[in-house]
């Protein structure tokens, strides 16, 4: 099993710029996260899709952040237009749904907004 | 009602030594409790879990140990090595779905050699 893959690892730009996030989760599982990691803030849970469906984007920043989920294999997490304070860890996680299964991370993508 | 409390935010342990972190939480309907571990570069993985229904979970030289009573919790790390320096963040969970998890803030641990 090759865990869940995001792409890219390190990703900069400049304030303005359209960024897009990739994540691929785990096959089988039917519930896909995204979070954000800052040291400030710790992990913040940004969006929960289950079933390729958004279930709960409360904690997506505000309407500069979207995110997809066309098919069980594949999602993106959007931001347009990128600023400073974006700059962060954003990781992608998957969860098979079973009780007690734990959420598996994918490595992240550091972003880094100058 | 929702947080989890985890204190210290950073460790220094000598090597041998005893890490522990300890996290604290409100709500009485958690119903599972597992600690995650970061290395730098990676996404953080499950580490050990323990229900509500036992007071410690060990597995090899990590234990849980759980104060329901208190509504407490915290991970021993025994005989520290350099190898578990890392992030740990403990964690909470509603109707055990990880679609309802919540998060302690997380300790940076550093093991001295």
């Amino acid at each position: 099993d090759a865990g869940v893959i995001q792409s890219p690892r390190h990703e900069v730009t400049e304030m303005g710029q359209e960024v897009t996030l990739r994540c691929k989760p785990i096959s089988g599982h039917n519930s896909l996260f995204w979070y954000r990691q800052t040291m400030m803030r710790g992990l913040e849970l940004l969006i929960y899709f289950n079933n390729n469906v958004p279930i709960d984007d409360s904690g997506m920043p505000e309407d500069r952040f979207s995110a997809k989920m066309p098919n069980a294999s594949f999602s993106t997490l959007k931001i347009q237009p990128s600023e400073p304070r974006d700059s962060a860890v954003y990781f992608c996680a998957s969860w098979s749904g079973a009780t007690n299964s734990p959420l598996h991370f994918g490595n992240g993508t550091r972003l880094t907004v100058t | 009602q929702q947080q989890v409390k985890q204190s210290p935010q950073s460790l220094i342990v000598q090597k041998g030594g005893i890490s522990i972190i300890n996290c604290a939480y409100e709500n009485t309907a958690f119903d599972y409790f597992p600690w995650y571990q970061q290395f730098p570069g990676k996404g953080p993985a499950l580490l050990i879990a323990i229900r509500p229904d036992v007071s410690e979970k060990k597995e090899g030289r990590f234990t849980i140990s759980f104060n329901k009573s208190a509504k407490q919790f915290s991970l021993h790390i025994m005989d520290s090595q350099p190898g578990d320096s890392a992030t740990y963040f403990c964690a909470a969970t509603l109707y055990s779905s990880a679609s309802k998890i919540i998060f302690g803030s997380g300790t940076r641990l550093s093991i001295r050699p």
